[in-house]
């Protein structure tokens, strides 16, 4: 099956600063979306992009389908940010990474 | 708020109990999902549901039973679980049964199993 690789697995940051995660995946993929799981557990949908570049708010996220990966970049941290980070694929059905646990202190 | 409720949030019980888990869209969505996300590991899809009707089982023990009785409501009944059954069970739903649909997640139920 194919393989969905999340990089790095855990990340501190101080609160302002910037982070790039990256998720890496095996085979072609028509979907990917991020997701931020906040520490109570929910899982917030952040972006579909099966290829390109989008932006909301503070966070932005670039797929580049034809090399299989894809990058999400969070600016000016928050505490609000900490949580662990999933990309997930679609490969009938989703399959998710292990995650980017992201803490970010005051 | 998503739009995807779940109830209990947090669930305790022993080994021979039986307990159901539920699931809640206000979306308006026709596929609901449940996924279970251990320590450590990715998550994992378990049932995925179109117009109430089931079309995966993802090699899901039996003692996990789903049930779907209309497009907006989805249980998960428990029975005789194991204690490596304990994990965070997720719903989630989507417009279609399209994997390019976003799919928006409840907040969890978190299960311990004495």
């Amino acid at each position: 099956g194919i393989q969905v690789e999340q990089s790095p697995p855990d990340l501190i940051l101080q609160e302002g600063a910037n982070s790039t995660l990256r998720c890496n995946f095996s085979d072609s993929v028509n979907n990917l979306q991020w997701f931020h799981q906040n520490p109570w557990g929910q899982l917030i949908n952040l972006f579909y992009i099966p290829s390109g570049t989008k932006q909301n708010g503070r966070l932005s996220a670039t797929t580049v389908a034809t090399e299989r990966y894809s990058l999400l970049y969070i600016s000016s941290s928050q505490t609000t940010d900490s949580g662990v980070y999933f990309c997930a694929v679609e490969y009938t059905p989703l399959v998710f990474g292990k995650g980017t646990r992201l803490s970010v202190i005051a | 708020e998503t739009g995807v409720t779940q109830t209990p949030r947090h669930l305790v019980m022993g080994m021979t109990n039986k307990k159901s888990l539920k699931c809640e869209q206000h979306l308006g969505h026709n596929a609901m999902y449940w996924y279970k996300q251990s320590a450590k590991k990715p998550l994992e899809l378990m049932f995925v549901y179109n117009f109430k009707e089931q079309t995966e089982n993802n090699s899901v023990p039996s003692r996990f039973s789903p049930e779907c009785p209309n497009s907006s409501h989805l249980f998960l009944h428990l029975h005789t679980l194991q204690p490596e059954d304990s994990a965070l069970y997720l719903c989630a739903s989507s417009r279609d049964l399209d994997y390019q649909e976003t799919q928006y997640f409840g907040p969890g139920t978190r299960l311990l199993v004495l």
